[in-house]
């Protein structure tokens, strides 16, 4: 079976460009998970989805940052515009379901840099 | 709220040899999930091990278990017969029961000297 799918692997772009990362969550996994890992504040929850809705957006950073699963396969992490110090690589991962505790599968991550 | 602690940044032992991994954690809850997840330097987040807290026998996979001291807040990674695939970082990880966030360590730098 695939595991957690994020595009692209590697991105680089200049400040004030919009970033779009994108994630498919393993097929049956109900729930998704969006973190950023900087050397300087380790790994970080951003945001986190039910069955498709936003449950705990506490993390996301600020205005920037936005988050969307229109559906149970498809996730985007948007940042607009970026700045340098949104460099960072960012994971997404998945979880079969909401109603008892799973191991959360995570992607191969998308190292994004800022100029 | 709860904490996890990896007190150790970095660790390099030689190939072969047996290395434990240190972590412990701060919770009131009762109920709870611990895991440790490897980040070699492909950056993949890779599950190596995950204990149930009302589970009293530690797990194991292979070559890697736990101790799990439920009474001292304290669950540690040991790596038998290392091998240099698992140089990488280590990262211990922490969610309660219902509670779907997970609550990382800072990590720890693992080496395997050839």
């Amino acid at each position: 079976d695939a595991g957690v799918i994020q595009s692209p692997r590697h991105e680089v772009t200049e400040m004030g460009q919009e970033v779009t990362l994108r994630c498919k969550p393993i097929s049956g996994h109900n729930s998704l998970f969006w973190y950023r890992q900087t050397m300087m504040r380790g790994l970080e929850l951003l945001i986190y989805f039910n069955n498709n809705v936003p449950i705990d957006d506490s993390g996301m950073p600020e205005d920037r940052f936005s988050a969307k699963m229109p559906n149970a396969s498809f996730s985007t992490l948007k940042i607009q515009p970026s700045e340098p110090r949104d460099s960072a690589v960012y994971f997404c991962a998945s979880t079969p379901t909401a109603s008892q505790v799973e191991t959360q599968y995570f992607g191969p991550g998308t190292r994004l840099l800022v100029l | 709220a709860q904490t996890v602690t990896q007190s150790q940044p970095e660790m390099s032992v030689q190939e072969a040899e047996t290395v434990t991994l240190s972590c412990t954690y701060d919770t009131s809850e009762n109920n709870y999930y611990l895991f440790w997840y490897k980040q070699p330097p492909s950056r993949q987040m890779i599950l190596v091990i995950r204990q149930e807290a009302y589970k009293q026998q530690n797990a194991t996979e292979n070559r890697f278990s736990v101790n799990f001291q439920k009474a001292a807040k304290s669950f540690s990674l040991k790596i038998s017969d290392s091998q240099l695939g698992d140089t990488a970082m280590y990262f211990c990880a922490f969610n309660s029961h219902g509670n779907e966030k997970l609550t990382f360590g800072t990590g720890t730098r693992l080496t395997i000297i050839p």
